[in-house]
């Protein structure tokens, strides 16, 4: 299965609050998975990635933890600003196996 | 990081023509390819641009719908032919660099067929 199950599809906080999007995969070849963040009329932009021989990688207001034996791996946004309002999309890849991104989620930070 | 230009970055095209687009990256990498971003989707692989040879397209995507050509390491061109409102999309090209192998995205062609 090379499938990646992203949720949720949409997410609406309070500025100040801390998302949490979350990815799920099933294929154990996946070595790399990465965060894009896409603002409207953009091309999405590498946000964080990780690998998994970590759990958690920070980078910023940016967090990303994963999790092996479970296969999923989450974005959290502390402190978000409404800035932060975009589409987020996971992806994973590895081995032969080319990118794999979710279906997205859309954020929305309430000023 | 990789810079990458496209262009077009939008357009408005007839029925039944066709439109190239080009992409053109700053720095030399290992692989090119080109998406497709239905509006409000998610991103799905054209094919990957081989520099010198034929592409390799993923399941439903065929090469005379989309010609794509990568005469060297940092340009590559693909073609949306004989086209339908179906095919009104953003088309991504992306990058592989040689130093991570992180893949970083142009801004998108937006193409809307009429």
């Amino acid at each position: 299965q090379q499938q990646v199950k992203q949720s949720p599809q949409s997410l609406i906080v309070q500025k100040g609050g801390i998302p949490i999007i979350n990815c799920a995969y099933e294929n154990t070849a996946f070595d790399y998975f990465p965060w894009y963040q896409q603002f409207p009329g953009k091309g999405p932009a590498l946000l964080i990635a990780i690998r998994p021989d970590v759990s958690e990688k920070k980078e910023g207001r940016f967090t990303i933890s994963f999790n092996k034996s479970a296969k999923q791996f989450s974005l959290h946004i502390m402190d978000s600003q409404p800035g932060d309002s975009a589409t987020y999309f996971c992806a994973a890849s590895g081995g032969t196996y080319k990118y794999i991104f979710g279906t997205g989620t859309r954020l929305k930070v309430l000023a | 990081s990789a810079v990458i230009s496209q262009k077009p970055s939008r357009d408005i095209c007839q029925r039944g023509t066709s439109l190239t687009i080009q992409c053109q990256v700053d720095s030399q990498v290992t692989m090119m390819f080109w998406y497709r971003q239905q509006p409000g989707q998610s991103l799905t692989l054209i094919a990957t641009a081989n520099q010198g040879s034929e592409a390799t397209y993923e399941s439903g995507f065929v090469i005379d719908k989309f010609p794509i050509s990568r005469p060297n390491l940092t340009f590559s061109t693909l073609t949306v032919s004989n086209m339908s409102p179906e095919d009104s999309s953003i088309y991504l090209c992306s990058v592989e660099t040689l130093a991570g192998g992180e893949l970083f995205f142009g801004e998108g062609s937006r193409l809307t067929v009429l």
